[in-house]
């Protein structure tokens, strides 16, 4: 158990909705990055949050945003959902900047 | 932009036997290189990482990875593997100023008895 968690654990939706992902950092932690697993693409970053502020943007649709609160805890936000979307969801967490980052188990979105 | 290579998709390993899953990075300045496990259906656990010193480093399992600055590579090592150890491993390349991973497609490990 890294300590991160991440809710719900799986997600179905249809085309065209939009749905939040949550993320929980370890305690202390200060940094929050997301990322997207899926077969075509891997592992890719998507953003990263430094104590409530954006600090790193990766390859994140336009559809998709991000924030984090001031108890630290972040929320992924996905809209106009398409099949292409479906994929896990990592949230990791890191103590400061340039540190090991923990992950979460992730979120299994599927799109219908 | 930096880079990772996994030169192999899936390896296969008898158990008992050893383990090398090779990993090749580019990145222009000192990179920060790690190695992750993923088993089926969970996250990533951290396995071991480098920073800076000594190059061979130590992780969690029994793996071991060494940093070879001149062929740009950070090799996983463990020298006897169980039937435990199978699972997606990704190796991944972060950096100064630059906090994000880049992964590798991953290696997934077959062990056999």
């Amino acid at each position: 158990d890294s300590g991160v968690t991440q809710t719900p654990k799986h997600l179905i939706t249809a085309t065209g909705q939009r749905v939040t992902l949550r993320c929980s950092p370890r305690s202390g932690d200060l940094s929050v990055y997301w990322y997207q697993q899926s077969l075509d693409q891997g592992l890719q970053f998507l953003i990263q949050y430094y104590n409530g502020e954006e600090r790193a943007k990766g390859n994140i649709l336009e559809r998709f945003s991000a924030q984090q609160f001031p108890d630290l805890h972040s929320e992924l936000n996905l809209s106009s959902l398409e099949l292409g979307d479906s994929a896990l969801y990592f949230c990791a967490s890191s103590v400061g900047v340039n540190n090991e980052q923990f992950f979460g188990p992730g979120t299994r979105l599927t799109v219908l | 932009a930096q880079s990772v290579t996994q030169p192999d998709i899936h390896i296969t390993v008898s158990e008992g036997a050893s383990l090398e899953l090779r990993c090749n990075y580019s990145y222009g300045a000192t990179p920060y290189l790690f190695w992750y496990v993923q088993s089926p259906g969970q996250g990533l656990q951290l396995l071991l990482k480098y920073f800076s010193g000594d190059t061979l480093v130590q992780g969690i399992k029994g793996f071991e990875a060494e940093f070879k600055r001149s062929q740009s590579s950070f090799n996983l090592r463990k020298p006897s593997v169980h039937w435990s150890d199978a699972a997606e491993y990704f190796c991944a390349v972060g950096a100064v100023g630059n906090e994000k991973l880049t992964f590798g497609t991953g290696t997934r490990l077959t062990i056999i008895p």
